[in-house]
C-alpha cells in the first residue's frame, strides 16, 4: 500500500544528544513536510522540500536540521540545540505540483525528552 | 500575515446531535481552505476543502462553506456519531505553494 511512514513511533531522549526521526514516502510525491504538533498550538511548519536536494526553513527551523537525499525520504534531525524538543512530530508529502493543498501524513513519532 | 482562527474545545456532543466547528481567517489574496481530521494515535487526514468564494466542500457528511464576506469556513455536521470523535484543523493554504497554515484543531468528543 502506498504511504507515508514513520519511525520510531515513540523516542526518548537525554537532553544534549541529538536525534534523528525518519521519514519514508512510496507516494512518488515532489514535496514532503515536517510539522511540530504541541497540545494547543496546533501544527507548526519546521522543514519543507518541493525537490529533492532542496529544502527551506519553515517557521521554526531553529534547533533542527533536515536532509533530502532522495525523493523517498526526508529524515529530521532533533539537535541539542533545540531548546524544547519534547513534541509530536508529523511527516507529510504532497505532488506538489498541481498546488492542489492535500497533504498525506504519517502516524506521526512522539519524542519525549528525559 | 496569514492566520487561521478556530474556535476551542473540547466540543462534547451526544450521538445524533447537530455539530458546528467555527473557523475563520486572515490571508492576502483568495486562499484555498481545508479541514483536516486526526483520529487518536494517528496523523491528520484531509476530511474537505473549498477552493474559491462560495465553494462547498463535503464528505462524510460533513460540510464547510468558504465564506469571503466572513472570512469563514465553519464545518458542520447534522447528525454526529461516536466514531467522529477527533481533532479537527481548519487550514489555509495561500499562494502557489502547498505550505498550508493550521488552526489550533478542535477536540471532538461524541458520547453515546
Amino acid at each position: 500500500d502506498g504511504g507515508i511512514t514513520q519511525s520510531p513511533k515513540y523516542l526518548f531522549r537525554k537532553e544534549g544528544q541529538n536525534v534523528t526521526l525518519s521519514c519514508e514516502q512510496n507516494l512518488n510525491h515532489d514535496a514532503m513536510y515536517w510539522y511540530r504538533q504541541d497540545p494547543g498550538q496546533g501544527l507548526r511548519l519546521i522543514y519543507y522540500s518541493q525537490i529533492v536536494n532542496d529544502f527551506q526553513k519553515g517557521d521554526i527551523a531553529e534547533g533542527y536540521s533536515v536532509s533530502r537525499e532522495k525523493k523517498e525520504s526526508f529524515p529530521l534531525t532533533v539537535t541539542s540545540a533545540q531548546k524544547n524538543p519534547t513534541a509530536f512530530y508529523l511527516c507529510a508529502s504532497s505532488t506538489g505540483q498541481e498546488y492542489t493543498g492535500e497533504l498525506f501524513f504519517g502516524e506521526g513519532s512522539r519524542l519525549t525528552v528525559l | 500575515g496569514n492566520s487561521v482562527t478556530q474556535m476551542e474545545g473540547p466540543v462534547t456532543l451526544s450521538e445524533e446531535a447537530f455539530l458546528t466547528i467555527n473557523c475563520t481567517y486572515t490571508a492576502t489574496g483568495y486562499p484555498s481552505l481545508f479541514w483536516y481530521v486526526q483520529y487518536p494515535g494517528e496523523g491528520l487526514q484531509l476530511l474537505l476543502k473549498a477552493t474559491k468564494a462560495d465553494d462547498k466542500g463535503s464528505n462524510k457528511g460533513f460540510e464547510a462553506t468558504y465564506r469571503k464576506e466572513t472570512t469563514s469556513f465553519h464545518l458542520e455536521k447534522g447528525s454526529v456519531q461516536v466514531s467522529d470523535s477527533a481533532v479537527y484543523f481548519c487550514a489555509l493554504r495561500s499562494g502557489a505553494t502547498n505550505k498550508l497554515i493550521f488552526g489550533t484543531g478542535t477536540l471532538l468528543a461524541v458520547q453515546p
